[in-house]
């Protein structure tokens, strides 16, 4: 079954200490990326890969680190968590060129199931 | 720059009636659009999308939508609500590799 797998669902730390959000797709996706979806405010993309090895910046990056070292995975790291980082985070993977009459921009996102973190 | 209004951030209907969950954007080059379905403690599940083939796109679960270029916009409609749409909808805008921004998602509540 093609799909968007992320763990844990649930977790609850403290601040400051260091955790990792694991994210993996079984689809061959070239695009990776990381949101946090907050009431009120939508999804906002925190970081995104475009393949192995390349990553770069969305529209709220502070305070988290994400790595591309292999296509199936994209975790993301929280160094020293703060209780503002208390979100719904979803991670999500998609083709780089999709198909369709257009062409390349056409595709959809894929997402996980997402991860509730509360940081105290 | 582009963005993606989403008016109303609670909707409310009876089941049967007719479900219309407003989208506006701005882009200042044809964009490709599409709504995305939150059930409860689920991730985010593609409805439907615009990719410039057809104005009037037909999803999943009897959903359409139309894009009006005149009006940037892109509301999503049903004819007749069932107790299963109750989720938050989200419309989002994409153009380029990477820029998809998402609206803030309206709510959805069915009621019987």
């Amino acid at each position: 079954e093609a799909q968007v797998t992320q763990n844990p669902r649930y977790l609850i730390t403290v601040t400051g200490k260091k955790l990792t959000v694991t994210c993996s797709q079984n689809m061959n996706h070239e695009y990776m990326s990381w949101y946090r979806q907050d009431p009120g405010l939508g999804l906002r993309q925190i970081y995104y890969s475009m393949n192995v090895e390349v990553t770069d910046k969305g529209d709220v990056p502070e305070g988290y680190k994400v790595s591309r070292k292999e296509k199936r995975n994209f975790p993301l790291i929280l160094e020293s968590p703060s209780p503002n980082q208390t979100s719904l985070y979803f991670c999500a993977s998609s083709l780089r060129n999709g198909t369709g009459l257009l062409g390349i921009l056409s595709y959809e996102q894929y997402f996980g199931p997402g991860t509730r973190l509360t940081v105290t | 720059a582009q963005s993606v209004t989403q008016l109303g951030s609670h909707v409310s209907v009876s089941e049967g009636a007719l479900v219309l969950l407003r989208c506006n954007y701005s882009s200042s080059v044809p964009p490709y659009l599409f709504w995305y379905v939150q059930y409860p403690n689920q991730g985010l599940q593609l409805l439907l999308k615009y990719t410039s083939a057809a104005t009037l796109v037909k999803g999943i679960n009897g959903f359409e939508a139309e894009f009006k270029k005149s009006e940037t916009s892109f509301h999503l409609t049903k004819p007749s609500a069932h107790m299963s749409d109750a989720a938050e909808y989200f419309c989002a805008v994409r153009r380029g590799n990477n820029d998809m921004r998402f609206g803030a998602g309206t709510r959805l509540t069915v009621k019987p």
